[in-house]
């Protein structure tokens, strides 16, 4: 099954900026959700967007999905150090979920 | 407390030595997941399960057994591990696909 491609895979910040970081993908999808994950730990779900909806937010976040480019953002406003993880798009098809490489978010106080 | 508990956490074994990762959750999930998480590489599912006596293959099934024989344990066994199966494991849980709960992960090392 297709697997999500972050991009960047890195991404260094100072606090309170805003990061942004993609996902691309080939083909059609149910949803596609956002995860994070602290230093090897398990993953934390943030935000789910379906197949038909554009944007999203949840505190902090902010998602948006592009159909027809086959792409979905992700942006944190006001960044903390506590968000410095690895994020993570998992796309949603049939009851398979397949999650990219993720990008790695460092927030540098 | 709603979690999902895997144990070991960490394991070292030698080549061929069977091998158990047992997966635990207590929030009455249908669906629940193993995945591998390797460098570079993201995670890949293993198995799934959408319900007891239900399991189907992932991306990278070759070598993984599951079985689903209670709606709240989904054990991962390696009958022959190999050093390409070291790695770190998560199991998953959910009602559905669309929010997954995901344990703390095993660190195994295959010698």
């Amino acid at each position: 099954s297709q697997q999500g491609e972050e991009d960047p895979q890195a991404l260094s910040i100072q606090e309170g900026e805003n990061a942004t970081m993609n996902c691309s993908y080939k083909t059609s999808i149910n949803n596609l959700q956002w995860y994070r994950q602290n230093s090897g730990r398990g993953l934390v779900h943030l935000i789910l967007i379906r197949s038909n909806e554009r944007e999203k937010h949840s505190g902090r976040l902010r998602v948006t999905l592009d159909t027809s480019k086959k792409s979905s953002s992700l942006l944190i406003t006001a960044s903390r150090a506590a968000d410095t993880a690895s994020y993570f798009c998992a796309l949603d098809n049939d009851y398979k979920l397949s999650f990219g490489a993720g990008t790695t978010v460092t927030v540098r106080a | 407390e709603a979690q999902v508990t895997q144990n070991p956490r960490y394991l070292i074994t030698v080549t061929g030595k069977k091998l158990t990762v047992t997966c635990s959750q207590n929030m009455n999930h249908e669906y629940m997941s193993w995945y591998r998480q390797d460098p570079g590489l993201g995670l890949r599912q293993i198995y799934y399960s959408m319900n007891v006596e239900v399991t189907d293959k992932g991306d990278v099934p070759e070598g993984y057994k599951v079985s689903r024989k209670e709606k709240r344990n989904f054990p991962l066994i390696l009958e022959s591990p190999s050093p390409n199966q070291t790695s770190l494991y998560f199991c998953a849980s959910s009602s559905n696909t669309e929010t997954q709960y995901f344990g703390p992960g095993t660190r195994l090392l295959v010698l």
